[in-house]
């Protein structure tokens, strides 16, 4: 069964640090997201992508976020400067184009900043 | 600071009981919803959805409920199963254009699921 797949699993930071979780969408599906989870909270909305442009983002989502798709694959979200705060899981998502909003979610990626 | 999480909901039942799980979403714009399991240290799986058009809709073992007029979502688990066991999250999804997949989740619900 087609997945989405995200690297690193784990990933501890120092405050400040440039991270970059990286993402692989199932691949006929044509709409990218990214989600983060703090611990014990819901999970939230961060970003929308499609047709190689940001469709919608949340106020979360400021200007040290950013997310591109250098290639035909791969889906990256990358935090410029890391604040404590951002510690979370991430989770990418995907979905095939067409009258549905069933995503499929990635396992996620932890972001621990210390 | 140590974070705080929300203290979430919990229903504890009996292998083979059936569980319902219960939701209310807040956006009356909302046109699609959805159930999510997410077990332990993994992504959210998704269950079932319903579109507002409907007031039930069933799958394998599971049955999710719509009432609009009060906002209100349920998903009903029959003969549950210790792997059954996870946190489930109802989410809304406004209607229209670029909204489909920029969920709204609700805070979830802990299941646990007694041999």
């Amino acid at each position: 069964e087609p997945e989405v797949t995200q690297t690193p699993s784990h990933q501890v930071t120092q405050m400040g640090q440039e991270v970059i979780l990286r993402c692989v969408p199932i691949s006929n599906h044509l709409y990218f997201y990214w989600y983060r989870q703090i611990l014990g909270q819901k999970v939230e909305f961060l970003v929308s992508f499609y047709n190689n442009e940001i469709s919608e983002k949340s106020e979360i989502f400021d200007d040290q976020f950013s997310v591109e798709r250098p290639d035909g694959s791969n889906f990256t979200l990358k935090i410029r400067s890391t604040k404590l705060e951002d510690s979370a899981m991430y989770f990418c998502a995907s979905r095939i184009s067409g009258y549905t909003g069933e995503l499929f979610f990635g396992e996620g990626s932890r972001l621990t900043v210390l | 600071g140590e974070s705080v999480g929300l203290h979430l909901p919990t229903l504890s039942v009996q292998e083979g009981d059936n569980s319902i799980i219960n939701c209310a979403y807040s956006n009356s714009a909302s046109d699609y919803f959805i159930w999510y399991k997410q077990e332990s240290g993994k992504g959210p799986q998704f269950i079932i959805d319903i579109r507002s058009n409907m007031d039930k809709r069933q799958g394998q073992r599971v049955t999710v409920l719509l009432n609009k007029t009060v906002k209100h979502l349920s998903l009903q688990i029959a003969a549950t199963q210790p792997g059954d066991s996870a946190v489930y999250f109802c989410a809304e999804n406004l209607a229209g254009g670029t909204s489909y997949g920029k969920l709204t989740f609700g805070q979830g619900t802990i299941l646990t699921v007694h041999p």
